[in-house]
């Protein structure tokens, strides 16, 4: 089954703590995102990558960092949470083949999501 | 840039029709839906790329109007299963693939 998987689902989690949200996917899609959702924001990109060691920034990158040193793995570090981080965070990927979408079939999957609590 | 979406909240009764319409102020190459049941992940609907196609999945539809930037999503009939948070996304001209989504139209379906 086509799917990508977050863990932790679920976590509460004091300032300053160290924390990394791991995310996977099977689909050997090259492009991955990370996106945090607050409510009345909408889903606002953190981080993306198109290929394994590509990397960037999308419109909220501050506080986070990612790596990308395989292709189905993408994982979200918060160096030193702050309660400002409070928020339901998605993974996702997609196909890429660089340049636009020149398929309509160019679905991105989401994962189930990760609730992050910061005190 | 993020794409404004209007209406905010829709409530309907069960058989009658809605639009949902996402606007943006930059040069659009695709325009996707996604839909998302409260506690859930968003779920894909349709892409519609520049070239102003129209497509459907179900009783939903949706348009792209490349030249006016905007696109409009159609729920004809609607069902109770239709209710969640509707998001557009953009992707504008850049080679990086940035899909910008929408604040959300949150869409309620009663009996």
């Amino acid at each position: 089954e086509a799917q990508v998987t977050q863990n932790p689902r679920y976590l509460i989690t004091v300032t300053g703590k160290k924390l990394t949200v791991t995310c996977s996917q099977n689909m050997n899609h090259e492009y991955m995102s990370w996106y945090r959702q607050d409510p009345g924001l909408g889903l606002r990109q953190i981080y993306y990558s198109m290929n394994v060691e590509v990397t960037d920034k999308g419109d909220v990158p501050e506080g986070y960092k990612v790596s990308r040193k395989e292709k189905r793995n993408f994982p979200l570090i918060l160096e030193s949470p702050s309660p400002n981080q409070t928020s339901l965070y998605f993974c996702a990927s997609r196909p890429w083949a660089g340049g636009y979408y020149t398929s309509s079939t160019d679905t991105q999957y989401f994962g189930p999501g990760t609730r992050l609590t910061v005190l | 840039q993020q794409p404004v979406q209007s209406p905010q909240a829709v409530i309907l009764r069960e058989g009658e029709d809605a639009v949902i319409n996402c606007s943006s102020s930059k040069a659009l190459y695709s325009v996707h839906w996604y839909r998302q049941k409260h506690g859930e992940a968003p779920v894909f609907l349709m892409i519609l790329l520049k070239g102003g196609e129209q497509k459907g999945h179900e009783k939903i539809s949706a348009s792209f109007n490349e030249k006016k930037q905007q696109s409009s999503l159609y729920l004809t009939a609607s069902q109770l299963s239709y209710s969640g948070t509707y998001f557009c996304g953009t992707v504008g001209s850049s080679n990086t693939g940035k899909l910008i989504f929408g604040q959300g139209t949150t869409l309620q379906v009663k009996p």
